[in-house]
């Protein structure tokens, strides 16, 4: 099983600010993955997929980067609606996921 | 707009079968896969299986032995049955269409508990 770790598990930003989250396999997964957030109560919803490919109506706000086994997601100046929790997935070998991160307001 | 909506029972008695139909509105079933992934109470993501419109499966190799889906093309619904569930079977199900393993469209998701 890919086994995928992301981290941080918290992270607080301001609005306004930069966010960076990391995504890393245990094996190499080429470019087989993909970013959802979620919020409360919510399903998750498609962000990223090909590792940096936006999904539809996906604000360029939001980018995706990284090959093999090493993954980010960018958020270029956080809005409040960005505040949730972030997982990353492989869908290289079977499909598993990361454990989340959480963005939360600084 | 594709619109999907888990029903079944929240509740299910432990080594009964839990069974929850998602139904499809705004679009064809055909010509996608769709999907289930659970989440457990305050916890991640895991992807259950796969069904292809035309039947074909795949199951997550951790639920195999336990989990049958299938789809009803005329009815534009997909099902799921887990078997023997136990109190790790306590999660949201959600149902979702995948294109390539990621999911662009979910349902609302449905709690289900596991409990005597």
């Amino acid at each position: 099983e890919v086994v995928m770790t992301q981290s941080p598990g918290t992270l607080s930003v301001s609005p306004g600010e930069r966010a960076t989250l990391s995504c890393r396999a245990s094996q190499s997964i080429s470019d087989n993955l993909a970013w959802y957030q979620q919020k409360p109560g919510q399903a998750p919803r498609l962000l990223i997929y090909g590792a940096s490919t936006r999904a539809t109506g996906i604000p360029a706000r939001f980018s995706g980067s990284g090959s093999g086994t090493e993954f980010t997601l960018t958020i270029s100046s956080l809005q409040s609606a960005d505040f949730a929790v972030y997982y990353c997935q492989q869908y290289d070998d079977w499909v598993t996921f990361g454990g989340g991160t959480k963005v939360e307001i600084k | 707009q594709v619109q999907l909506q888990e029903s079944g029972p929240g509740l299910v008695k432990p080594s009964q079968t839990l069974s929850l139909t998602c139904t499809v509105s705004g679009g064809s079933i055909s010509g996608y896969y769709w999907s289930w992934i659970r989440q457990h109470p305050g916890k991640g993501l895991e992807w259950i299986g796969h069904i292809y419109y035309s039947g074909i499966t795949y199951y997550n190799p951790s639920l195999k032995s336990r989990l049958t889906m299938s789809v009803d093309t005329s009815k534009n619904h997909f099902s799921l049955n887990l078997s023997s569930v136990t109190a790790a079977d306590t999660a949201v199900y959600f149902c979702a269409r995948a294109q390539l393993s990621v999911w662009d469209y979910w349902g609302q998701g449905t709690p289900v508990t596991v409990s005597s």
